[in-house]
């Protein structure tokens, strides 16, 4: 079965950071591109970046760059998302998307909540 | 960063109406624009690609249309699963923005 698994909600504090995991399955991981979208309770999507699962290539959104990372791992065909220095703004549900090549996006996860509280 | 504009915002209409959804981009983005679907509590679902292109397995009564700077989004005959709020995408460059989205209600 084609789909993205994504880890699951996490609370963190103001200051601190957090990493979500999306878990590809059902179809060649290496042949694809993947985005982090968050969005915000009752807000529409923001893009944070992309990561190229063949070679590891990464856009950065300018709203994020500094405190984000994307990484891959081929082995387990699992993308990862860190943010870091974490806001009470940065609470949203975050959603890793599958693209391929043409950039837009084909395959969602579930979607991850973030929930930044002191 | 291109901007991505919605309009209306929300609009409110029955089963069996024809809809139309316009977006507008901040500077030409030739054709290079996907429309999602999103239901509460849910991923976005994609649509339309490439401004036109129907996603496999979507209904034929969703079309999409335009290029350069404006696009539309039409259902030719609204359906109840059809109530959801739908955004565009502009791919054209390498900072991906969406719309602000349309929300489509029950009148």
């Amino acid at each position: 079965q084609v789909q993205l698994v994504q880890s699951g909600a996490e609370v963190k504090k103001p200051g601190s950071s957090v990493m979500v995991s999306c878990k590809a399955s059902g179809y060649t991981f290496t042949n694809y591109g993947f985005s982090w979208v968050r969005q915000a309770p009752g807000q529409g999507l923001e893009w944070m970046g992309w990561i190229s699962a063949n070679n590891g290539n990464i856009k950065y959104s300018q709203n994020f760059q500094g405190r984000v990372t994307m990484t891959t791992d081929t082995s387990t065909s699992t993308v990862y998302m860190e943010l870091r220095s974490l806001r009470s703004d940065d609470t949203a549900v975050y959603y890793c998307a599958r693209d391929g090549g043409l950039r837009y996006f084909d395959l969602w996860g579930r979607g991850t909540l973030v929930t930044v509280s002191s | 960063d291109i901007q991505m504009t919605q309009s209306p915002s929300t609009l409110s209409a029955s089963v069996g109406d024809r809809v139309t959804i316009t977006c507008r981009a901040s500077q030409s983005i030739s054709r290079w624009l996907a429309w999602y679907q999103q239901k509460p509590g849910k991923a976005p679902n994609l649509l339309i690609y490439s401004a036109s292109n129907l996603e496999a397995g979507v209904p034929s009564r969703f079309s999409g249309s335009g290029s350069g700077t404006e696009f539309t989004l039409t259902i030719s005959s609204l359906q109840p699963e059809d109530f959801a709020t739908y955004y565009c995408q502009q791919y054209y460059t390498y900072s991906f923005t969406f719309g602000p989205g349309t929300k489509v209600d029950i009148k």
